[in-house]
């Protein structure tokens, strides 16, 4: 099973910073790595497929990059709205499917 | 647009088998073009897949869960269900139904809101 480890578990930033997340895979998965953020009380939602790929209506902010087993989200200048969990996830060995455990961007 | 939405009971008794089934509208469950799957997430906690089932009823679980899990489709009524015998509390999470593409995005593009299942007595 891969395991990824995404960090910080928790990272405080102000609107209108640049925020940088981190997910490692205990394994090499390629370009095979998805993003997701999730609000309170909402399902997950896809932001970035395949490390660099945006979903469809997600905002030109939002950008994946890596390779291999590092692999980091970014989001340009941070909006309101992105304050949430974000957690990446792996399809290039299943199964199992798997998860990070989740990094929280906090309003500072 | 497609909707998926969850249904089931929200409390569970310790040693029963939870159930859940996942109705989709907008869109056929008999396409190649998608895996159908179960996340779930216990509260406060992150985000574990369960399984997933093809339309044609192949199915694709968590090792972990294997043992425990049975997942099928219902082609005439497009939807599919979730069978999770010898419950505990630690099965206690909202449970999430998902499509997956096969083909770009690849990744769980589509999700119900989530239903919440208690495990107590």
């Amino acid at each position: 099973e891969i395991v990824l480890t995404q960090s910080p578990a928790t990272l405080s930033l102000s609107p209108g910073e640049r925020a940088t997340l981190s997910c490692r895979a205990s394994q090499s998965v390629s370009s095979y790595l998805a993003w997701y953020q999730q609000k309170p009380g909402q399902a997950p939602r896809l932001l970035i497929y395949d490390a660099s790929n945006r979903a469809t209506g997600i905002p030109a902010r939002f950008s994946g990059s890596g390779s291999g087993t590092d692999f980091t989200l970014t989001i340009s200048s941070l909006e309101p709205e992105d304050f949430a969990v974000y957690y990446c996830q792996q399809r290039s060995d299943w199964p199992p499917i798997t998860f990070g455990q989740g990094t929280r961007l906090e309003i500072k | 647009q497609l909707q998926l939405q969850e249904s089931g009971p929200g409390l569970v008794k310790p040693s029963e088998t939870l159930s859940l089934t996942c109705s989709v509208s907008g869109g056929s469950i008999s396409t190649s073009n998608y895996y159908w799957g179960w996340i779930r997430q216990p509260p406060g906690k992150g985000l574990e897949w369960i399984g997933s089932i093809f339309y044609s009823g192949n199915t694709y679980y968590n090792p972990s869960l294997k043992s425990r899990v049975t997942i099928s489709v219902d082609t005439s009524k497009n939807r599919f269900s979730l069978k999770l015998s010898s419950v505990t509390a630690a099965d206690t999470a909202v449970y999430y139904c998902a499509r997956r593409r096969i083909g770009p995005p690849y990744y769980f593009d589509y999700w119900g809101q989530g239903t919440l299942v208690t495990v107590s007595s």
